[in-house]
C-alpha cells in the first residue's frame, strides 16, 4: 500500500513570489506520482506526471516537480506566483505495476496568493 | 469540459428523498470512480468499478448506492440521506498507466 504526506494544509505567499508545495509518500514498490490541482467549485485537474525518465517534470503554467527517490519526495515548486495560482493542491501516488491503478491521495495544500 | 461530465452540478435534497448522481466518461478508460470531498476532511474514496464490475467498496453506507451499467456510466443512487452527507462528491476515471480524470463534481445538499 501507499501513503502521500502533505505537510503544509495551507500556503500563503505573496504574488511574484517563488512557491514550494511539499510532499512526501511511502511505497514498498516502484511508484507513479501526480500533482492535481482544484479551483475552488470545480473537480480536480491534472497537473503534471511522473511515470519515467527525467525526475524533472514541468506543467505548462510554469509548475515543475522533481521525483527524488532517496528522500522520496515529489515538491511541487513555481519561480513566480500568479493571484491565478490560488488554489487547492493534491499529491498522488499509485504503483507502477500493471493493474495497479488505484491513486492514493494526500490531504491537500491550500495555496493562497496575496496581491 | 474535462471529458467526465457530471449532472447534475448542484443537488439539494431532503433527507426523505431519493435521487441520483450521473457520470459519463467517453475517454475509453476502463476503471471508474466516486470520491466525497467534504470541508475540512481529505478526499474519501467511496466505490471502484474496473470494467464495469465493483471492485472496492470503502465502508460506505448503505444509503449510497452505485451502479454501473456500461464503462462509460457511473450512477449513485441516495435516498435517506443525512445533513452529514453534504459535500462535493466527485466522480473520476482512468486507464492504466495514466492519472484519473475528473469530473466537475455534484456540490450536494441534504437539508
Amino acid at each position: 500500500a501507499q501513503s502521500v504526506t502533505q505537510l503544509d494544509s495551507q500556503v500563503p505567499v505573496f504574488e511574484e513570489a517563488p512557491v514550494e508545495l511539499r510532499c512526501n509518500y511511502s511505497s514498498s514498490v516502484s511508484v507513479y506520482l501526480f500533482w492535481y490541482v482544484q479551483y475552488p467549485n470545480q473537480g480536480l485537474q491534472l497537473l503534471l506526471k511522473y511515470l519515467s525518465g527525467s525526475t524533472l517534470v514541468e506543467s505548462i503554467n510554469g509548475f515543475e516537480a522533481e521525483f527524488n527517490k532517496s528522500q522520496t519526495s515529489f515538491h511541487l515548486r513555481k519561480p513566480s506566483v500568479h493571484i491565478s495560482d490560488t488554489a487547492e493542491y493534491f499529491c498522488a501516488v499509485r504503483a507502477s505495476g500493471a493493474g495497479s491503478y488505484q491513486l492514493t491521495f494526500g490531504k491537500g495544500t491550500k495555496l493562497s496568493v496575496i496581491p | 469540459e474535462t471529458g467526465v461530465t457530471q449532472t447534475p452540478r448542484h443537488l439539494v435534497m431532503g433527507m426523505t428523498n431519493k435521487k441520483s448522481l450521473k457520470c459519463e466518461q467517453h475517454l475509453g478508460h476502463n476503471a471508474m470512480y466516486w470520491y466525497k470531498q467534504s470541508a475540512k476532511k481529505p478526499l474519501e474514496l467511496m466505490f471502484v468499478y474496473n470494467f464495469k464490475e465493483q471492485t472496492e467498496n470503502n465502508s460506505v453506507p448503505s444509503r449510497f448506492s452505485p451502479e454501473c451499467p456500461n464503462s462509460s456510466h457511473l450512477f449513485l443512487h441516495l435516498h435517506t440521506l443525512q445533513p452529514e452527507d453534504s459535500a462535493l462528491y466527485l466522480c473520476a476515471s482512468s486507464q492504466e498507466t495514466y492519472g484519473y480524470t475528473f469530473g466537475s463534481g455534484t456540490r450536494l445538499t441534504v437539508v
